[in-house]
């Protein structure tokens, strides 16, 4: 089975820190994506990665950057840690060939910002 | 652009009842679709696929039909359990073009079965 780990379920962090969210997936993906979670507006892609050292930005990548200095590990950073971005993050992986390919994902990081 | 549109939450049932989460999507060619599930306090998992036109996913009792003509791809399971109660998700991903890996959402839906 596809594991994708992320390394913490909870955080908490105070305004103006800068944060640091790993994501180590096993299956040899070329795809890594971030994501956040907010009640009533659904899953929402931050960045995606498709080779080591590439990335993209998604639909909102304001105040956030990352990180893929190896194929089995996305970071996602938040340069300086605001209280509107308390959230779930969710980290998902895939293969790059096709759409049909689904995307795997780890059990989240709940994000507190103080 | 690509859009999902699922059915409003949240929606209660009790055991044994019938499930219907209602999916419609907007997207050029010929997209795959998914149906995720979230069970509290976990990440998504992958439910069922398909990946083109009258194509039938299934799993774990749970049924959606890739339905070209609608643009649909609906949920349905005949005897929900309270096991089932989680966050539903459809989500659509395009065939070609250079982000043919990206997903598209909807804004989940959710289940909550009562013994």
């Amino acid at each position: 089975d596809v594991k994708v780990t992320q390394s913490s379920r909870y955080l908490v962090k105070r305004t103006g820190e800068k944060v640091f969210l790993e994501c180590v997936q096993d299956m040899d993906h070329e795809n890594m994506f971030w994501y956040r979670q907010d009640p009533g507006l659904g899953l929402r892609l931050i960045y995606f990665s498709y080779d080591v050292k590439m990335k993209e930005k998604g639909d909102i990548p304001e105040g956030y950057s990352v990180s893929r200095e190896k194929k089995e590990r996305f970071s996602l950073i938040l340069e300086s840690a605001s209280t509107n971005q308390t959230s779930m993050y969710l980290c998902a992986s895939s293969f790059f060939v096709g759409g049909y390919q689904p995307q795997h994902f780890g059990d989240g990081t709940r994000l507190s910002i103080l | 652009g690509d859009s999902v549109t699922q059915m409003e939450g949240p929606v209660t049932l009790s055991e044994e009842a019938f499930l219907t989460i209602n999916c419609t999507y907007t997207a050029t060619g010929y997209p795959s679709l998914f149906w995720y599930v979230q069970y509290p306090g976990e990440g998504l998992q992958l439910l069922l696929k398909a990946t083109k036109a009258d194509d039938k996913g299934s799993n774990k009792g749970f049924e959606a039909t890739y339905r070209k003509e609608t643009t649909s791809f609906h949920l349905e399971k005949g005897s929900v359990q309270v096991s089932d109660s989680a966050v539903y998700f459809c989500a659509l991903s395009p065939n070609s073009g250079g982000s043919n890996y990206k997903l598209t959402f909807g804004k989940g839906t959710l289940l909550t079965v009562n013994p």
